[in-house]
């Protein structure tokens, strides 16, 4: 099975910042990565599939970028909404794995 | 709008079965693969099943290989995640959930979900 692995854990952050969370996988999964976004008591929600491409209605100031086994979503300038729980996900091969999340909190 | 509503989740003793249900809506439910994945209580996302659009392949978690079953009726809309010899660490919040490309069960992401059915397992 492929390892998903993410960091940090967790961050807090400044409205306005840039923040930027890593995903490393065991394997190379080319770019078959998905990012989600997860507010508390909700569903996720999908921000970027396939490693880089804006899932419909997500605000440009998401992006992903990253293949291979290195991938990276950045939020050029986070906002008070932007809290919650990131989680990327492999969607080279089954069994489907995800990270085990990064917890994003504004100042 | 898209919907996905999953029911049939509830509280049993260890070993013993449980069918969840989700019924889908709004969207051309023959056309997509369908997963299931679930949250145990503070914990992150742990994939459990995925079943073709047509139902001709299944696959799962090691997880829950042997132990649940994954099934669909598209004369119905529905899909459903039979779950037996329940364990103590199968306690999670289950959700139904829609791949975001039909021609692709899995490798465009999850774009649809469902608010989820919660099961707990303890004696």
């Amino acid at each position: 099975d492929i390892q998903m692995t993410q960091s940090p854990s967790s961050l807090s952050a400044s409205v306005g910042d840039r923040v930027t969370i890593t995903c490393r996988a065991s394997q190379s999964i080319s770019g078959y990565l998905n990012w989600y976004q997860q507010e508390p008591g909700k569903a996720p929600r999908l921000l970027i599939y396939t490693a880089s491409s804006l899932q419909s209605g997500v605000p440009s100031r998401f992006s992903g970028s990253g293949s291979g086994t290195d991938f990276t979503l950045t939020i050029s300038s986070l906002q008070p909404e932007d809290s919650g729980t990131y989680y990327c996900q492999q969607s080279h091969s089954v069994p489907l794995t995800f990270g085990g999340g990064t917890n994003v909190r504004i100042k | 709008q898209v919907q996905l509503v999953e029911s049939g989740g509830g509280v049993v003793q260890p070993g013993r079965s449980l069918r969840l249900s989700c019924a889908a809506s709004r969207f051309t439910f023959n056309s997509y693969g369908m997963h299931w994945v679930r949250q145990a209580p503070g914990k992150g996302l742990e994939w459990v099943a995925v079943i073709w659009y047509d139902g001709t392949q299944k696959y799962y978690a090691d997880s829950v290989k042997g132990r649940f079953t994954i099934s669909r009726d598209n004369s119905k809309n529905m899909l459903y995640l039979q779950m037996d010899s329940l364990r103590a660490e199968d306690t999670a919040l289950y959700y139904c959930v829609r791949p975001r490309d039909t021609n692709s069960h899995y490798y465009y992401g999850m774009d649809v979900w469902g608010q989820g059915t919660t099961v707990t397992v303890y004696s």
